[in-house]
């Protein structure tokens, strides 16, 4: 079992719907990552968290410490929001990003 | 402010050459991260350095692959006698000095290796 598991694996959605990726760990954190990557692109971080939820435009990430849960959400979703959402933990432990295998976006106009 | 620069972006190697993968972090930062990210599966932690140290390398394959991160200069993942199965897409992250990964990740764009 993946210390990090994403769901759903693959995503699709008609403009303007309302998006949610989770995502669940087995380890302590000190801290969780939501990447975007683009097809053939670079890795962008949308959030960092510790605790409690951000909001940054149509992106909210929430995490619940006690429950080793996180969630990604899209309001108002567009086609340009299709791609890969990664979600990393930071190990308590360690120094390294331990990363889910992904949740693949695709939203059609 | 630059972000993270890796190069080359793409880099075509035969089987048996090196393949060097240079990343120069965001100005002002001294921790370099490299992942790898092999076709169809997620990115796996590879080594972190910082200048002049290697602090953990265990995601490193033992034989082949070294990193280092000089005083001066990228931090440079080599690859030496390459095998079709380096082929994947190695990106470098950096962040600032305090915090480490415990503040915001910078990702480069990744250099994607093949392998012919």
């Amino acid at each position: 079992k993946n210390e990090v598991e994403q769901s759903p694996q693959n995503l699709t959605a008609q403009e303007g719907e309302f998006i949610t990726i989770n995502c669940s760990y087995s380890v302590g954190i000190s801290a969780l990552h939501w990447l975007q990557q683009h097809p053939g692109g670079g890795i962008v971080s949308l959030f960092m968290l510790s605790s409690g939820k951000k909001k940054h435009g149509r992106l909210i990430a929430t995490i619940n410490i006690q429950e080793k849960h996180s969630s990604l959400h899209i309001t108002a979703s567009h086609p340009r929001d299709s791609a890969v959402y990664i979600c990393a933990v930071l190990e308590t432990s360690g120094s390294r990003l331990t990363f889910g295998e992904g949740t693949q976006l695709t939203v059609n106009p | 402010n630059a972000g993270v620069m890796q190069n080359p972006r793409h880099l075509v190697r035969r089987r048996g050459q090196e393949a060097r993968l240079r990343c120069s972090p965001m100005k002002g930062h001294s921790h370099v991260y490299w992942y790898r990210q092999l076709p169809e599966e997620g990115l796996k932690f590879m080594v972190y350095l910082q200048k002049e140290n290697i602090i953990d390398e265990s995601g490193m394959p033992k034989e082949r692959f070294s990193a280092e991160f000089p005083k001066e200069g990228p931090s440079i993942l080599r690859i030496q006698q390459v095998v079709r199965g380096d082929s994947a897409a190695y990106f470098c992250a950096s962040s600032p000095m305090a915090g480490g990964l415990n503040t915001e990740a910078f990702f480069g764009q990744g250099t994607r290796l093949t392998v012919v």
